[in-house]
């Protein structure tokens, strides 16, 4: 069965400044797809970005991007010039493809100080 | 832009009771997922639907029941609820084409409190 983990239970960063949060995950499969979702107080789940395991590109989204390294089974979230409205839990999730159920980590909470 | 529409947003119920949770996907996708987020815990999969057929299922009761419809718009049945029940129900909807898969995209929730 595919497993994500997110070993950090909480992160804070200064407004203005990078911060990086780290997901692994565990699959025998070589064809899946990886998500970093957004829960901010509001309880709604946004997405963040999204990375296929068949690129070797690492996909990114304005102030968001990801370090994907498909061998060490790693996908992180890299966060730039974090804004207090990036404050919220951020769960990453696995895909197996067309159909497939998420399967989330336990998610980090990212606070943004002043 | 569309999205995925969920209701009621809250619900209370009585134990031993019985509720219906309403989705209704973004327009022209074909897959239904259900998943139950517990306090301070992360989504877990329950039940999904591809062109109104149940095509996959996760960690959900006996007591749940769900179906998708003609007009692709699902519901969640939960019958004999129990305390631990009382939970955020998401929809999320996604278009699946061949051999990929498209993002799924997650409604507001349900907030389901059992008293």
């Amino acid at each position: 069965a595919q497993t994500v983990t997110q070993s950090q239970p909480e992160m804070s960063v200064q407004e203005a400044e990078t911060v990086t949060l780290s997901c692994t995950y565990d699959t025998s499969e070589s064809d899946y797809y990886l998500f970093w979702y957004k829960q901010p107080p509001s309880r709604q789940m946004i997405l963040v970005i999204r990375q296929e395991a068949y690129k070797q590109q690492n996909a990114t989204e304005n102030r968001f991007s990801v370090n994907f390294q498909k061998a060490a089974k790693s996908f992180s979230l890299k966060i730039s010039d974090s804004q207090l409205g990036d404050a919220a839990m951020y769960f990453c999730a696995y895909s197996l493809g067309a159909n497939s159920k998420l399967t989330f980590g336990k998610g980090i909470t990212l606070s943004v100080r002043p | 832009a569309a999205g995925v529409i969920q209701s009621p947003r809250h619900l209370i119920k009585e134990k031993r009771e019985t509720a219906t949770l309403k989705c209704y996907p973004i327009p022209r996708h074909d897959t239904v997922y259900w998943y139950q987020q517990g306090p301070g815990q992360d989504p877990q999969f329950l039940i999904s639907f591809y062109e109104k057929m149940q095509s996959d299922k996760g960690s959900i009761p006996d007591r749940f029941s769900a179906q998708q419809f003609s007009d692709y718009h699902s519901e969640l049945n939960m019958s004999s609820l129990e305390l631990g029940d009382s939970a955020l129900y998401f929809c999320a909807s996604s278009l699946s084409e061949r051999e990929r898969t498209d993002t799924q995209y997650f409604g507001p929730g349900t907030r389901l409190t059992v008293l």
